[in-house]
């Protein structure tokens, strides 16, 4: 499988704390991304990184990339409890998008 | 939002019965992704489109078929549904694939229950 796996499987923290989730992958790559999942809802995107990137912002958002080591980490800054979701990253390749297993976040008010 | 529907939202069926799910889109976009989702397996892609009657396996396509005879449809069929096939089911689209560095929109989810 190609799939990727994110570490940790399960997060829990303290609202306004950092949340860090690792990705990472088995093959060549042409972008990374990350997506949030709600209960009982689909994924939603977050951020792309491409291969050639090393690291990326969007708001609280803190994307890195590295190709050498096959791996990728989001960071959320200042959490808040709406963050609480699932993360997924996802690389893409060819025509398809290849998901990882996720990261369960949950931030406690 | 992304202009994707899936329908139904949620189906009971019994094992050995044909299901069809569907997935229609507004956007235009050229690919078309069908993905199931279970505990611990996080999404695992099924059947792709890259364009009218152009389809493709995915990672766990036995037991599943797809057509797509215009661009906005995308129609998932199990044959013969067994209880494995219990699963929430997952239409994602995306403009240029992988490789374009374009993002994928998904439904909402189908949550099909074989019984």
């Amino acid at each position: 499988s190609q799939q990727g796996e994110e570490d940790p499987q399960a997060l829990s923290i303290q609202e306004g704390e950092n949340a860090t989730m690792n990705c990472s992958y088995k093959t060549s790559i042409n972008n990374l991304q990350w997506y949030r999942q709600n209960s009982g809802r689909g994924l939603v995107h977050l951020i792309l990184i491409r291969s050639n990137e090393r690291e990326k912002h969007s708001g609280r958002l803190r994307v890195t990339l590295d190709t050498s080591k096959k791996s990728s980490s989001l960071l959320i800054t200042a959490s808040r409890a709406a963050d609480t979701a699932s993360y997924f990253c996802a690389t893409g390749l060819g025509n398809q998008f290849y998901f990882g297993t996720g990261t369960s976040l949950t931030v406690i008010p | 939002d992304a202009g994707i529907t899936q329908s139904p939202r949620h189906k009971v069926t019994e094992t050995g019965t044909p299901v069809t799910l569907r997935c229609h889109q507004t956007e235009n976009h050229r690919y078309m992704y069908w993905y199931r989702q279970d505990p611990g397996h996080g999404l695992r892609l099924i059947h792709y489109s890259y364009g009218v009657k152009d389809t493709d396996k995915g990672e766990v396509s036995d037991g599943y078929s797809v057509s797509r005879s215009k661009t906005e449809d995308f129609l998932l069929t199990l044959e013969s549904a067994t209880s494995s096939q219990t699963s929430v089911y997952f239409c994602a689209i995306s403009e240029g694939g992988g490789r374009m560095n374009t993002e994928a929109f998904f439904g909402q989810g189908t949550r099909l229950t074989v019984v």
